[in-house]
């Protein structure tokens, strides 16, 4: 069954950098996957698009601050330069059989 | 610049039915796949429901499969989603979600990812 894991929280200092991770179920490591933003009281906005070689295509008007990595089935999305509008839920998310969307729990970022 | 802007949301009893639109705006809306997802006060992103550019090709979700159904008018640019024998547990906030389409020597492919989101509509459905 596929899978997207996410850790609820993370916080990082204002002006730092921070790495999130989602890790993708058993069998399933070879699976692109997207980075959606979703600021309080706001619809999501996708950030990019990560694959499995780390390779990445972001959204339209996605600063360079945001970048993903992958490596086996973790697919890590790192924000530099910490601002505090990056406060916010990130979720992770692909698709499995049938086309069925699948999202991660999502990780709360708090920006100290 | 691309839009996608939901509406017909509201306070409905259990059992009862609503329907969703979405208006598209800012991209060939007949050329791209579509979804509906939900979030629940306080909770995660879950998906509902796809159509393709056609309409020929629907996928539901088992939470909702029988009970809601997903349509589109690309005369229109808009997508729908009628909802009926809704459950208090339907009350979320809905959103309509654009595929992305990954474009490779001249040929694009949809891949199941959502490149664009509404601002959503919110649903309670509560006595």
């Amino acid at each position: 069954q596929l899978v997207l894991t996410q850790s609820p929280s993370a916080s990082a200092s204002l002006g730092a950098s921070v790495k999130l991770t989602c890790t993708l179920s058993s069998g399933h490591s070879s699976y692109a996957i997207a980075w959606h933003q979703q600021q309080p009281e706001k619809g999501p906005r996708y950030l990019m698009k990560l694959n499995s070689d780390g390779s990445h295509s972001k959204g339209d008007g996605i600063p360079d601050r945001f970048s993903g990595s992958s490596s086996g089935a973790e697919r890590y999305l790192t924000i530099s330069s910490l601002q505090s509008e990056d406060e916010a839920d990130y979720y992770c998310q692909t698709w499995g059989t049938g086309i069925h969307a699948v999202f991660g729990g999502g990780t709360q970022l708090t920006v100290l | 610049e691309v839009q996608l802007v939901e509406s017909g949301g509201g306070l409905v009893q259990p059992g009862g039915s609503l329907r969703l639109s979405c208006a598209a705006s800012g991209f060939t809306f007949s050329s791209y796949e579509m979804n509906w997802v939900r979030q629940a006060p306080g909770k995660g992103l879950e998906w509902v429901s796809y159509i393709s550019s056609s309409g020929s090709t629907i996928y539901y979700a088992d939470s909702v499969k029988g009970r809601f159904t997903i349509s589109r008018d690309n005369a229109k640019n808009s997508l729908y989603l009628q909802m009926n024998s809704l459950r208090a547990e339907d009350t979320a906030v809905y959103y309509c979600a654009r595929v992305l389409r990954y474009c490779t020597n001249g040929v694009c492919y949809p891949e199941q990812l959502f490149d664009y989101w509404g601002q959503g509509t919110l649903v309670t459905v509560s006595s």
